[in-house]
């Protein structure tokens, strides 16, 4: 099976832009996680989605949203972009309680 | 609040050594818990799962991890470490039994391997 997959890789943007990011599960994998990773903060729950609802959320402001399409593919949105929005990006699906991660956005904000 | 610490943010050892990585969690409730291993520049692989079956959880790469109710730990061990070791070692936990999609993370050890 292929494996969790994030598109684009990397991305840079300027402050204040909107940004949208995506992530396509492992095949039969109906729960997507995302991540946000800064050497700051570390690793931060973001959301989670099942069968294309919000099912967890972490505490992040409204500016990051998320969605998830009927084939569970998921993405995630930043509006009005900061400088410390810079970080990577990770997307998790789920199975059996497991969470299989994807490679990661890198997103840069000058 | 719920968390997870993990003791040292850096580790080094020899090859050959144990490696032997700690964390600790704050809950009344005993949680699910994992180890995660991050390559530089690659996503999370997961090393090994704890969900109350067995305290001593065996994973993959010969990394295994007890679970200790009384002192609320998860420490991570390898008898012998391999110089292919070298990477940051996360430990999480969740208490959300129903999705188990929401893991809070500790701060990461990075652990180095010396010749």
């Amino acid at each position: 099976k292929a494996g969790v997959t994030q598109t684009p890789r990397y991305l840079i943007k300027t402050r204040g832009q909107q940004v949208t990011l995506s992530c396509s599960p492992i095949s039969g994998h109906r729960s997507v996680s995302w991540y946000q990773q800064t050497p700051g903060q570390g690793l931060q729950f973001l959301f989670e989605y099942f069968s294309e609802t919000q099912r967890n959320k972490g505490n992040f402001p409204g500016r990051f949203s998320g969605r998830q399409f009927s084939n569970s593919r998921s993405e995630m949105n930043v509006s009005t972009l900061e400088l410390g929005d810079s970080a990577l990006y990770l997307c998790a699906s789920s199975f059996l309680g497991k969470q299989f991660f994807g490679p990661g956005t890198r997103l840069t904000v000058l | 609040a719920q968390s997870v610490t993990q003791l040292g943010s850096h580790v080094s050892v020899s090859e050959g050594a144990l490696v032997l990585l700690r964390c600790n969690y704050s809950s009344s409730v005993p949680p699910y818990l994992f180890w995660y291993v991050q390559y530089p520049n690659q996503g999370l692989q997961l090393l090994l799962k704890y969900t109350s079956a067995a305290t001593l959880v065996k994973g993959i790469n010969g990394f295994e991890a007890e679970f200790k109710k009384s002192e609320t730990s998860f420490h991570l061990t390898k008898p012998s470490a391999h110089m292919s070791d070298a990477a940051e070692y996360f430990c999480a936990v969740t208490f959300d039994r129903g999705s188990q999609g929401n893991l809070i993370f500790g701060k990461g050890t990075k652990l180095s391997v010396k010749p």
